[in-house]
């Protein structure tokens, strides 16, 4: 079992519309989280960070965390054709500055 | 503030050749980690550097090693390169101490060993 698990997609959403992606993590002692954005033949960028349970909003972003259900969650609301990317989750415990990714989702926005 | 930058962008060597890498991160930034990106695999972390001294370390053979200055600039080394190390290589900064901290990403290095 991978440590950092996402849908490979990809996930295909039409212009303005709600996309959701969805990280699970195997490591409960997980206390930070990330989502990197990754464009094709770019280095990653950082997006959102979520510590505590619950929602964290960001522009049209939200990062939505539960560590009982080891679960972290992207929306991305009016979603844009400049959207199109990669969507990597990122997990770190609480020694240092050690980042565990899942294998990304691929999301396609359509105008 | 300027970002992480990585020299050089793009590297080809020979199978068994040694290459260094470097990374200068965000100024005030005093952590330093370096990451793995190959298509099968994904983003794997190789090490982590915090006032010169390693903190963390992944799952990577000893011709994987790295060092960081005074001034924050890292560097890495591969020794005896293998096909397999073929990569994009990337480095991230970070303000944290301890725990994990936002990590930003410089532009990479790509690295083919032919």
């Amino acid at each position: 079992q991978k440590e950092v698990e996402q849908n490979s997609g990809p996930l295909s959403v039409p212009e303005g519309a709600i996309a959701s992606l969805n990280c699970t993590y195997s490591d409960r002692v997980s206390q930070s989280f990330f989502w990197y954005r990754q464009y094709s033949g770019k280095s990653p960028e950082l997006i959102m960070s979520i510590y505590s349970n619950g929602d964290k909003e960001d522009g049209r972003f939200t990062a939505q965390l539960n560590k009982a259900s080891q679960y972290v969650s992207l929306l991305i609301r009016d979603s844009q054709p400049s959207d199109s990317a990669t969507y990597l989750c990122a997990v770190s415990s609480a020694a240092g500055n050690k980042l565990t990714f899942g294998g990304g989702t691929r999301v396609l926005v359509k105008p | 503030k300027a970002g992480v930058t990585q020299t050089p962008r793009y590297l080809i060597k020979t199978r068994g050749q040694q290459v260094t890498l470097s990374c200068s991160p965000i100024s005030g930034h005093r952590s330093v980690s370096w990451y793995q990106q190959t298509p099968g695999q994904g983003l794997q972390f190789l090490f982590e550097y915090f006032s010169e001294t390693q903190r963390n370390k992944g799952n990577f053979p000893g011709r994987f090693s790295g060092r960081q200055f005074s001034n924050s600039r890292s560097e890495m080394n591969v020794s005896t390169l293998e096909l397999g190390d073929s990569a994009l290589y990337l480095c991230a900064s970070s303000l944290a101490g301890q725990g994990a901290g936002e990590q930003y990403f410089g532009p990479g290095t790509r690295l083919t060993v032919t």
